[in-house]
């Protein structure tokens, strides 16, 4: 059975470091047909992709948040960690990390972890 | 505003059956496969269909997907009041290192 859970802060201020992390158990970040990704959902709104690490440890980040994220793991302990930069009360969302599987061009998030709320506010 | 466009809302009885559409482009739903997931009030998202018309493990046959150019759809018939829920599309875009999810469309079981 894959679980995922978030962890972190659920209140940070203007201009902090958000940093999540990632456990997993169920499956391992060792190839790179296996990834961890981040999504976040501000409130009432939609799903929003943010990074994906993979097993080989290529990463991929959305390009309009490119500047202020970085994405980690570490295989051993089985997890991952998303740092965002600057956070502003845009930035307050509901954070899912989720288990990218599949095969050949055919990839999905198959199991997502419970999210983790984070305002954003002084 | 998302680049694949559905409906922001479907309502239908239950027993019916109801239709959400995807909308794209040859970057995106043209060239890679569709996923679907389920998101109902509160919880996490759930992957419902994956690769376009693949039912993900336990989802009911009520439930099926479907792809044709640049549009997908997601069917569900004999509709219950479990399915009242936000369904998103989902799919990689040649111009993006990642997925690109549709706005969403809220479900309502009248």
């Amino acid at each position: 059975q894959i679980t995922l859970k978030e962890s972190g802060p659920t209140l940070v201020k203007p201009t902090q470091t958000l940093t999540l992390t990632c456990t997993f158990s169920g499956f391992s970040l060792s190839t790179s047909a296996v990834g961890v990704g981040w999504i976040r959902q501000p409130p009432g709104e939609a799903l929003e992709w943010l990074a994906l690490i993979y097993g080989d440890d290529d990463k991929r980040y959305s390009p309009s948040l490119r500047s202020r994220l970085t994405i980690t793991k570490d295989t051993s302990r089985n997890l991952v960690v998303l740092t965002l930069t600057a956070m502003d009360p845009a930035d307050t969302a509901t954070y899912y990390c989720a288990h990218r599987t599949g095969s050949g061009s055919q990839y999905y998030f198959a199991s997502w972890g419970q999210g983790i709320l984070v305002t954003v506010s002084s | 505003q998302s680049v694949l466009i559905q409906p922001p809302s479907a309502s239908a009885t239950p027993g019916q059956r109801v239709t959400i559409s995807c909308s794209g482009s040859s970057s995106n739903i043209g060239t890679h496969v569709v996923n679907w997931y389920q998101q109902v009030p509160g919880t996490a998202p759930k992957l419902l269909i994956y690769a376009n018309d693949q039912r993900s493990s336990g989802v009911p046959d009520r439930f099926s997907g479907s792809k044709s150019g640049t549009s997908a759809s997601l069917a569900i018939s004999g509709l219950q009041s479990e399915d009242e829920a936000a369904y998103y599309c989902a799919a990689w875009d040649a111009s993006l290192p990642g997925p690109m999810f549709g706005g969403g469309t809220k479900l309502t079981v009248l």
